[in-house]
């Protein structure tokens, strides 16, 4: 079975601070991705990653950063966290770019006061 | 552009009976693949069944299947003998085979079944 850990599950962090959420897969799959999923809506991708050292922006990068320093990591950055970036966010992977499933975290609620 | 819409915001059935959600999708490319999801209570996303555009048969495992209309770019899901653990959240998504790969995902159907 894949698996996608994510870490932490949940986090409270202050305005203006700064977060990293981290992401681990032991599936030997390139592709990684973050999602953000907003209460009531579906998940928006924000960055995503098909080889390691390399990423790339998704549809909501603004306030966000990502680093892939390996294949099996993905880490997603909020630099100056603001309440606006209050969502759960899920971490992926894949096999490939096409008709493979997308395999996902369980996801880190985050809550910025 | 992509995108992804499900009108259904939620559905309550009873147990043991055949819920369709319904969604459709926009793209231009000519080879894409559909996908449906399902968000457990406890957040947890999980892969359901998917449709390729290229296959003309409606794909269909265990209790799930896929109403597959392409003329409409509409694909909806099937469960058939709902139970009580099918309550869920289910999200349509699609994903083109050229140009974007992202997996645009639409807003989600909260589904009920009763017993």
């Amino acid at each position: 079975e894949a698996a996608v850990t994510q870490s932490p599950r949940s986090k409270v962090a202050v305005t203006g601070g700064k977060v990293t959420l981290s992401c681990h897969q032991t599936n030997n799959h390139d592709y990684m991705y973050w999602y953000r999923q907003d209460t009531g809506h579906g998940l928006r991708l924000i960055h995503y990653s098909y080889v390691a050292d390399s990423t790339e922006k998704g549809d909501i990068p603004d306030g966000y950063k990502a680093s892939r320093p390996s294949q099996e990591n993905f880490s997603l950055i909020l630099e100056l966290a603001s309440l606006s970036q209050t969502a759960v966010y899920f971490c992926a992977s894949s096999q490939d770019r096409g008709r493979e499933e997308v395999f996902f975290g369980k996801g880190t609620r985050l809550t910025v006061v | 552009a992509q995108k992804v819409t499900q009108t259904q915001t939620s559905i309550s059935v009873m147990e043991k009976t055949t819920v369709t959600m319904d969604c459709v999708y926009e793209t231009q490319d000519s080879s894409y693949f559909l996908f449906w999801y399902k968000q457990t209570a406890s957040g947890e996303i999980v892969f359901l069944i998917r449709q390729d555009s290229y296959k003309k048969e409606n794909a269909t495992v265990g209790h799930y299947s896929l109403n597959f209309q392409k003329p409409k770019s509409s694909i909806g899901l099937i469960i058939t003998a709902t139970q009580i653990e099918d309550s869920a959240v289910y999200f349509c998504a699609m994903r083109e085979s050229s140009g974007s790969w992202q997996l645009i995902f639409g807003s989600g159907t909260q589904l009920t079944v009763m017993p």
